[in-house]
């Protein structure tokens, strides 16, 4: 497809459990954000890669969170031993280059997580 | 004081009608501005950019208030699906994006 692509759009698991969330950004998009969405809440910047490497991780909320994209492409993130707190919907976007001039992030329809 | 703050609504207005809100941001040193839009259960998507005082776009207009560091959205001849949540975005140096808690408008006939 031509957007953003993320999977699963669902995932329900147990508290303590690992999770993964996959980001197809746009193809030659450098750029991959990832944001997290409570209800209710605007999205909250979690990490941001410039190619393969993380230009900016201030977001992540603890060491329990971790992101990758190897290749410069996909990225996953990656939760450990998951918490309720940690319900929420997880939005990947891309951008062209690093440079934001023009605002646009073109965002995926989420993965919602769900810790039980 | 948070980044960035709006008022979380909802603005209930009449079709047709013309509604408003504003976002106000923390850092002086923020120079570009962006509405981003969200339907329900929808990812956001960009609606219009601000770079100087102000921008028009058919029905939207987002003007800019640097010295009281705010940035409004004014919706005119409101239609249903006008209806969102609409995100202010200010950016700053570097490449993080921080948005706003959304204001939720209901357009209603």
């Amino acid at each position: 497809g031509a957007g953003v692509s993320q999977t699963p759009s669902n995932k329900v698991t147990e508290k303590g459990k690992y999770v993964e969330l996959r980001c197809d950004p746009i193809s030659g998009h450098t750029a991959l954000y990832w944001y997290r969405q409570s209800l209710g809440q605007g999205p909250e910047f979690l990490i941001y890669f410039q190619g393969t490497g993380a230009a900016d991780d201030s977001g992540l909320p603890n060491d329990r969170f971790f992101a990758v994209r190897p290749e410069g492409s996909v990225s996953t993130l990656k939760i450990q031993r998951t918490e309720r707190g940690d319900s929420a919907v997880y939005l990947c976007a891309s951008s062209l280059s690093g440079n934001l001039n023009t605002g646009e992030l073109f965002f995926g329809e989420g993965s919602r997580l769900t810790v039980l | 004081r948070k980044e960035v703050e709006q008022d979380p609504g909802p603005f209930n207005v009449p079709e047709g009608a013309t509604v408003a809100f504003n976002c106000t941001y923390s850092n002086s040193a923020s120079q570009s501005f962006f509405w981003y839009r969200q339907d329900c259960r929808k990812e956001p998507k960009l609606l219009m950019s601000v770079y100087s005082s102000g921008n028009e776009d058919g029905r939207f207009t987002a003007q800019l208030n640097r010295a009281s560091q705010y940035i409004s959205l004014l919706i005119r001849d409101s239609k249903l699906s006008d209806s969102a949540t609409y995100l202010c975005v200010p950016q700053a140096a570097g490449n993080k994006l921080t948005f706003g808690g959304g204001t939720r408008v209901l357009v209603k006939p």
